[in-house]
């Protein structure tokens, strides 16, 4: 069974600073892995997707995340922090050959002016 | 193109009562997943179905919870005799292919149930 793990509920970044969101994954196959993101009361939207190109991966938003199989690591990145960014971001994994995403509990991000 | 539409957004019920879920999926797609969200974790794999068949549905509770994806009509999420651990967040996603590794997901259903 494949899951994931993201540590820190909640993440405080100040503006214009790097924002990290870790992501470790479980999978018994080759992944495909996802990073979305949850407005408050809206539904989730892909920010980027890993499925066995390129290890690093651009999304939207100044996002990107870098696939590193040793580690079995998809860490999520944005060099500087915008108030735009404040959200909740979750971390996914599937199994190349089905859509049902396994995910993590997310990350509460913060941004602090 | 319309997005993953889902209604109601918001539906309040009483224990014991019925709530139906609606869920229209992107055009051109056949693939519908059906997630819940329970407060501080993270979404959970429910359903997955295709035009009037049910392919997985391993993370469905045992009782009281169904769903269908109909040749017409949307498909839908049924809760029988809901109790107050149903309230969460239903969230619906589809696809166009099983092998795309994306989904797009709906706003969401809020359920509370008083």
């Amino acid at each position: 069974a494949q899951s994931v793990t993201q540590l820190g509920s909640h993440v405080s970044v100040s503006e214009g600073a790097l924002v990290l969101l870790r992501c470790n994954y479980s999978s018994s196959v080759p992944p495909y892995l996802f990073w979305y993101v949850q407005y408050p009361n809206q539904g989730l939207q892909l920010l980027l997707k890993y499925t066995s190109a390129a290890t690093l991966v651009k999304g939207i938003n100044g996002f990107e995340a870098e696939f590193k199989k040793s580690e079995t690591s998809f860490h999520l990145t944005k060099p500087s922090a915008h108030m735009s960014d404040a959200a909740e971001y979750f971390c996914a994994v599937s199994d190349a050959r089905n859509n049902r995403l396994a995910f993590g509990k997310g990350n509460q991000v913060v941004v602090i002016p | 193109n319309a997005g993953v539409m889902q209604n109601p957004r918001h539906l309040v019920r009483r224990r014991g009562q019925e709530a139906r879920l609606r869920c229209s999926p992107m055009k051109g797609h056949s693939h519908v997943y059906w997630y819940r969200q329970l407060p501080e974790e993270g979404l959970k794999f429910m359903v997955y179905l295709q035009k009037e068949n049910i392919i997985d549905e391993s993370g469905m509770p045992k009782e009281r919870f169904s769903a269908e994806f109909p040749k017409e009509g949307p498909s839908i999420l049924r809760i029988q005799q809901v109790v107050r651990g149903d309230s969460a967040a239903y969230f619906c996603a589809s696809s166009p292919e099983i092998d795309t590794g994306e989904l797009f997901f709906g706003e969401g259903s809020r359920l509370t149930v008083l």
